[in-house]
């Protein structure tokens, strides 16, 4: 696609219900990224997806947090079990694979996860 | 860690003046880049430098690296409202494909 699309825009949820969220990179883009943003906050990194190496997990915060990526498309955020201070907006990016010459991150305009 | 730390925190100007935002980080890095975010939603990419680069424009946007202090400034120029945003700086490590953002100046350009 023309950018990166995440769904859904707006999530509320119970505490304690599960929610996954996705991410739908450019094409091409072999690189992706997750970041939390609580209220007034930076980014936080979650985790990151290169073609099909193994995944760099060392920001999710719990066993809770998962995420999947297949080869060079769709990723899926979940949150099992939500809580509270899961409550933020979370973003996806991608760039184009670590062998190109821009390591410029574009963003998709975020999924906002409010857990009453 | 090689997390970029910005200050000030935040910035309130006049439309016309001069903005000037720092960011600091703690370890060698390949590039260091500025982004915008409105509303706090998705980032926008604005401007990216070079460890071997000490200054950068684009349009209004300058960019300065030091490497030796660790430390990047930009400055917005002749600012508008429109420029009402929080700004990141991200670092990017040789070798490493994750990129570190500090937290951010929240920029507010007065009419």
């Amino acid at each position: 696609g023309a950018g990166v699309s995440q769904s859904p825009s707006n999530k509320v949820t119970e505490k304690g219900k599960d929610v996954e969220l996705r991410c739908d990179p450019i094409s091409g883009h072999t690189a992706l990224y997750w970041y939390r943003q609580r209220l007034g906050q930076g980014l936080e990194f979650l985790i990151y997806f290169q073609g099909n190496s193994a995944p760099d997990k060392s920001g999710l915060p719990s066993d809770r947090f998962s995420a999947e990526r297949t080869g060079e498309s769709v990723s899926t955020l979940t949150i099992q079990r939500t809580q509270q201070e899961d409550s933020a907006v979370y973003l996806c990016a991608s760039r184009p694979g670590s062998n190109s010459g821009a390591n410029v991150l574009t963003f998709g305009a975020g999924s906002r996860l409010t857990v009453l | 860690s090689q997390q970029g730390e910005e200050d000030p925190q935040a910035l309130s100007i006049q439309e016309g003046e001069n903005a000037t935002m720092n960011c600091s980080y703690k370890t060698s890095i390949n590039n260091l880049q500025w982004y915008r975010q409105n509303s706090g939603r998705g980032l926008v990419h604005l401007i990216l430098i070079r460890s071997n680069e000490r200054e950068k424009h684009s349009g209004r946007l300058r960019v300065t690296l030091d490497t030796s202090k660790k430390s990047s400034s930009l400055l917005i120029t002749a600012s508008r409202a429109a420029d009402t945003a929080s700004y990141f700086c991200a670092t990017g490590a040789f070798g490493g494909q994750n990129f570190v953002f500090g937290p951010g100046t929240r920029l507010s350009v007065l009419p």
